[in-house]
Parts: C-alpha cells; sequence; structure tokens
C-alpha cells in the first residue's frame, strides 16, 4: 500500500460525458501528479500540483483539467469524453521540494468510455 | 530527458538473480538513472535511483558504469512476485520545471517456478 489513494476505481461512462477522478496524496506529500497508461500510448505524465499551484504540464488535453485542494487531494476532470479517453489514471505524489524523492503510485481509476 | 532503450522482455528462473540492462548513451553528467516496474495494472511502484555510483536497498542492486552510457537492475533473488515490468527512466531532477517521470516501454520479465 503506497499510501496514495484513488476513487472511484472503476468508472463506466458514455461519450460526450463528464467525470471527476479524485487523488488523496500520502500524508505531507505536497506533489500530486497524473499519469495516463492506455494500450496504445503507455504511460504518459499528465500534469503536476505542487501545493496547490501547477507546476508542470505534459500532453493534457484541453478537455481534461486538474486543480489541487487546499487540503492537497487533487481532481481530474475529464469532459467530453471519447472512446479514446478509455484508460487506466494513476495518480503519485511525493514530498515537496525536493526533486529527487521518488514518486508514490496509487491504485488508479480505470475509465471505460462506451 | 535522455532516451533509454531496454530489451522487451525477458524470462528469469525462481531464486536466481535477474539482471535487466539499459542503455542510456546519451546520458548528461547531470542525469539520474530511475528504475519504476509496474505488476500487472497496479500503479508503478519505485525501486531505485543512482547517479554513478552503484546502490543498494532491500529491494535490488543498480549497478551502472563508469562512462555512465548503461546500467544493469539486478534483483538478488527473484520470485514469482517480481514478475512484472521494469521501467529504467533517465532524468534531471528539477524541481523548478517539474518532477515528471518519462516511461517508455520497459522490460517485461517472466519469472518462472
Amino acid at each position: 500500500d503506497s499510501g496514495v489513494t484513488q476513487t472511484p476505481k472503476h468508472l463506466i461512462t458514455a461519450t460526450g460525458q463528464r467525470v471527476t477522478l479524485r487523488c488523496s496524496p500520502r500524508s505531507g506529500d505536497l506533489s500530486v501528479y497524473w499519469y495516463q497508461q492506455s494500450l496504445d500510448q503507455g504511460l504518459q505524465f499528465l500534469i503536476q500540483y505542487y501545493n496547490g499551484e501547477e507546476r508542470a504540464k505534459g500532453n493534457i488535453l484541453e478537455r481534461f483539467s486538474a486543480q489541487q485542494f487546499p487540503d492537497l487531494h487533487s481532481e481530474l476532470n475529464l469532459s467530453s469524453l471519447e472512446l479514446g479517453d478509455s484508460a487506466l489514471y494513476f495518480c503519485a505524489s511525493s514530498s515537496g521540494g525536493n526533486s529527487y524523492n521518488e514518486q508514490f503510485f496509487g491504485p488508479g481509476t480505470r475509465l471505460t468510455v462506451l | 530527458d535522455a532516451k533509454t532503450t531496454q530489451p522487451p522482455s525477458m524470462d528469469c528462473a525462481e531464486g536466481r538473480a535477474a539482471n535487466l540492462p539499459c542503455n542510456h548513451s546519451t546520458i548528461s553528467g547531470n542525469e539520474y538513472v530511475y528504475w519504476y516496474r509496474q505488476i500487472h495494472s497496479q500503479g508503478p511502484q519505485y525501486i531505485i535511483h543512482g547517479l554513478k555510483n552503484n546502490e543498494t536497498n532491500e529491494m535490488a542492486s543498480l549497478i551502472i558504469t563508469e562512462d555512465r552510457k548503461s546500467s544493469t537492475l539486478i534483483l538478488p533473488h527473484a520470485t514469482l512476485r517480481d514478475t512484472a515490468v521494469y521501467y529504467c527512466i533517465v532524468r534531471v531532477p528539477q524541481a523548478a520545471a517539474g518532477n515528471k517521470l518519462t516511461f517508455g516501454g520497459g522490460t517485461r520479465v517472466l519469472v518462472k517456478p
């Protein structure tokens, strides 16, 4: 158990819909990262937040957005869903400031878009 | 971040050492080598990282060549639970630019009884 929690575990929805994925980092960790893992693209970095502020952005679609709240939990919002958005979405956390620290990954949310 | 090359797959006998190679011939002086693994559809798990010296922890050992162009992750006594995809990642830890991990294809390791 990494200490990172993600809800829900599974999500099935239809094209065009909007969903919210939630992540609670390890106690004390200030950085939260979101990754997407699809069959054809592998594990891809989406976005990082550090203590409530956006720190780095990867190939995140404009239909996707994220935020980190004052209690440090994070949400990833996916809108106008397409079939190709079906994937595993992982959240990771690390302690803030020191870039050498490893990232601890949650169990993921499996999104299926029908 | 420097690109890495890993064999797509390898088999290993249970109880034997597993040696996982990674080539990173374009690595620059301030880039670190990190290893993560992903057991079937679970979240990736950090294993070890190093700059130029060999490193060891309770999970594995990391051997980096003197020219730093390649490295080997060693699982000393592989068990069936070590079956996973292993990712070698080379990057510069830059707090200002973010701390993302760039995953390649990894090596799919199958530990056989």
